[in-house]
């Protein structure tokens, strides 16, 4: 079963936006990740935030972490075109091994 | 190596047939995980290894699947008697250990005929 549920599923957007995009999952963690994935490939990895950090920065890239609530968000700012893929958030769900969520498909247009 | 490497990566076999799905870690790492991706949908964990530790199977969907990862390095995923739904991506992925990062592979892409 999945662990994490990304929201929403499906993203558009136009070129200078910011995206959003929100994980929830259901059990405490250790940390939890974001990766990106084009084409249906390799993942990428973005930026791991651990369980006693509230938000983290790179770049473009804005990530906050709220346990109480179980869930995390994304932010990218200002998007690109070349922004366009999918976005997964993993969680070790305090065990050893990461469970990716449904993933959200992020498309900006020129 | 500079990555984790998967071969091949791209695979066209007919329904019940066997196949084997090779992948390099990186190395020094010492976890490994082998996911499973449908067209346009999540991943879905398969296995992992850590160390010399018992791998962590409870993903794997059906005793045709099997993997095994020989002198802590490279890792083997085998699938029996293949069938159309096993269609998919298969991706590998290791790390330095748990709560670290996970790289991955490019994937290695089953058609079952």
């Amino acid at each position: 079963s999945q662990q994490g549920e990304e929201d929403p599923q499906a993203l558009s957007i136009q070129e200078g936006e910011n995206a959003t995009m929100n994980c929830s999952y259901k059990t405490s963690i250790n940390n939890l990740q974001w990766y990106r994935q084009n084409s249906g490939r390799g993942l990428v990895h973005l930026i791991l935030i651990r369980s006693n950090e509230r938000e983290k920065h790179s770049g473009r890239l804005r990530v906050t972490l709220d346990t109480s609530k179980k869930s995390s968000s994304l932010l990218i700012t200002a998007s690109r075109a070349a922004d366009t893929a999918s976005y997964f958030c993993a969680t070790d769900a305090g065990t050893d091994k990461l469970i990716f969520g449904t993933g959200t498909r992020l498309q900006v247009f020129p | 190596g500079a990555g984790v490497s998967q071969s091949p990566s791209n695979k066209v076999t007919e329904k019940g047939k066997d196949v084997e799905l090779r992948c390099d870690p990186i190395s020094g790492h010492t976890a490994l995980y082998w996911y499973r991706q449908s067209l346009g949908q999540g991943l879905e964990f398969l296995i992992y290894f850590q160390g010399n530790s018992a791998p962590d199977k409870s993903g794997l969907p059906s005793d045709r699947f099997s993997a095994e990862r020989t002198g802590g390095s490279v890792s083997t995923l085998t699938i029996q008697r293949t069938q159309q739904e096993d269609s998919a991506v298969y991706l590998c992925a290791s790390s330095l250990g748990q709560r670290n990062t996970i790289y991955f592979g490019e994937g290695s892409w089953l058609t079952v005929v």
